[in-house]
């Protein structure tokens, strides 16, 4: 079973702070891993995409991709309260077709 | 640009009736196509996935089925619904780099 997982969190963060989103997946095949955030009761919104093992920066979001220990991990700088959310991490599945897992996500709580 | 469209927004439904969920999909082509359930408090699941007209894969076995009748068009049915079928389900669709997902459906059954 090709798994990826995540702290379901709370994560709280003060205002301003960087926060820390962290996700592991099994399958060591997989090539493209993504970051949503979700927002209570609306559907996911992609963030941001890597391929590549490195950072990967995009406004205040960077997300940094480790292959050799199977570890994704995006990075809010400058929280805002409005950041607030559960934030999905997906993993494609390199089988006989494009398949996306998803993480259960992580709760962020960003403290005015 | 691409837009996914899903219908009905809202359903309830009574346990033992049918279902059926659309999503559409505008400007692309020959998209892969995803069904996911999003039960409350939970994470994603994926149900089903579609690379091409007619041809569906089926994730997690349920009494849930899908179709694709048009290389657009991905269709969530089921002839008796359970308790348990409640959830926020989410079309999605991809042209190979990220998915992008339809604004759902959240089905209560009672």
């Amino acid at each position: 079973q090709k798994e990826v997982e995540q702290n379901s969190g709370p994560l709280s963060v003060p205002e301003g702070a960087i926060a820390s989103l962290n996700c592991t997946y099994s399958d060591r095949g997989s090539q493209s891993f993504f970051w949503y955030r979700q927002y209570s009761g609306k559907s996911p919104e992609l963030i941001m995409f890597i391929y590549s093992n490195g950072d990967k920066e995009d406004g205040r979001f960077t997300a940094q991709l480790n292959k050799a220990s199977q570890y994704v991990s995006l990075l809010i700088r400058d929280s805002q309260p409005s950041d607030s959310a559960t934030y999905l991490c997906a993993v494609n599945v390199m089988d006989s077709s494009y398949k996306l897992i998803f993480g259960s996500g992580t709760r962020l709580l960003v403290r005015p | 640009s691409q837009t996914i469209h899903q219908w009905p927004a809202t359903l309830v439904q009574p346990v033992g009736s049918p279902l059926s969920l659309e999503c559409t999909v505008e400007g692309t082509s020959n998209p892969n196509l995803y069904w996911y359930r999003q039960a409350a408090g939970r994470g994603l699941q994926l149900l089903f996935y579609s690379v091409g007209i007619g041809q569906i894969s089926s994730e997690v076995p349920q009494n849930l089925s899908a179709s694709r009748p048009q290389d657009r068009q991905f269709i969530l049915s089921s002839k008796k619904l359970l308790l348990s079928d409640s959830g926020f389900y989410l079309c999605a669709w991809t042209s190979g780099t990220a998915a992008l997902f339809g604004p759902g459906t959240r089905l209560t059954v009672l």
